[in-house]
């Protein structure tokens, strides 16, 4: 059976630092990934999606970047964080060729 | 623009009796859409879809119903039962493998 991981769970930064939230999924080959953020009081908002290695597409301009170094490997990546980008971020997956996105747990980052 | 609306934040109901939550969308290319529950800080759980091509899809106790010509679809949960108490999300895609296209979401509270 497929299994999405994230990690880490919570996380607490400061503004101006770096961040890289990982997502990983297991049982699968080739699938679409896909970067969701939820902002307090707010629905789930798509930061970014990739249909293969080193393939993104970027939804939203912010100081945020996704990478795909491996198939089933998606990064979430900032140089320098702003208070803004505190939120819950969720990463899903798709088959090939299928609607259904599954989500992982999420990372909830605090800037501060 | 916000494609698909889920106009109601919040929705309060009986146990044993049946919920409705209603989605609307603007875009008419959508031809697939999806239902998504969400407890706090977890990831959406995929609950139920509807091809364009019908107007009408029942799983156990959940049923969407999707009327196209009002662009309009609708959940409903029979009986309600104080476990579907979580965020209900819909979504929407024109493109079996893309991004979705979330409302904000609806607050289904069920009280014993």
């Amino acid at each position: 059976s497929q299994t999405i991981h994230q990690w880490p769970a919570t996380l607490v930064q400061p503004v101006g630092s770096p961040l890289s939230l990982e997502c990983t999924v297991e049982g699968t080959s080739n699938p679409n990934l896909y970067w969701y953020r939820q902002a307090a009081g707010r629905g789930l908002q798509l930061l970014f999606y990739s249909v293969g290695i080193g393939q993104i597409s970027s939804e939203v301009p912010q100081n945020l970047s996704a990478s795909r170094p491996q198939d089933r490997q998606f990064i979430l990546s900032s140089k320098k964080l702003l208070l803004s980008d505190s939120g819950f971020y969720l990463c899903a997956w798709t088959p090939v060729g299928g609607a259904e996105q599954y989500f992982g747990p999420g990372t909830r980052l605090t800037v501060t | 623009d916000q494609q698909v609306k889920q106009n109601s934040p919040s929705l309060s109901v009986q146990e044993g009796r049946i919920s409705i939550l209603n989605c609307d969308y603007t875009n008419s290319m959508f031809d697939y859409f999806l239902w998504y529950k969400k407890y706090p800080a977890e990831g959406p759980t995929f609950l139920i879809s509807i091809s364009s091509i019908k107007d009408k899809n029942e799983d156990g106790r959940f049923t969407v119903f999707l009327n196209k010509s009002a662009k309009h679809l609708s959940l409903h949960i029979v009986p309600s039962q104080p476990g579907d108490s979580a965020v209900y999300f819909c979504a929407a895609t024109n493109q079996a493998g893309t991004a979705l296209i979330f409302g904000k979401g609806t607050t289904l509270s069920v009280s014993s």
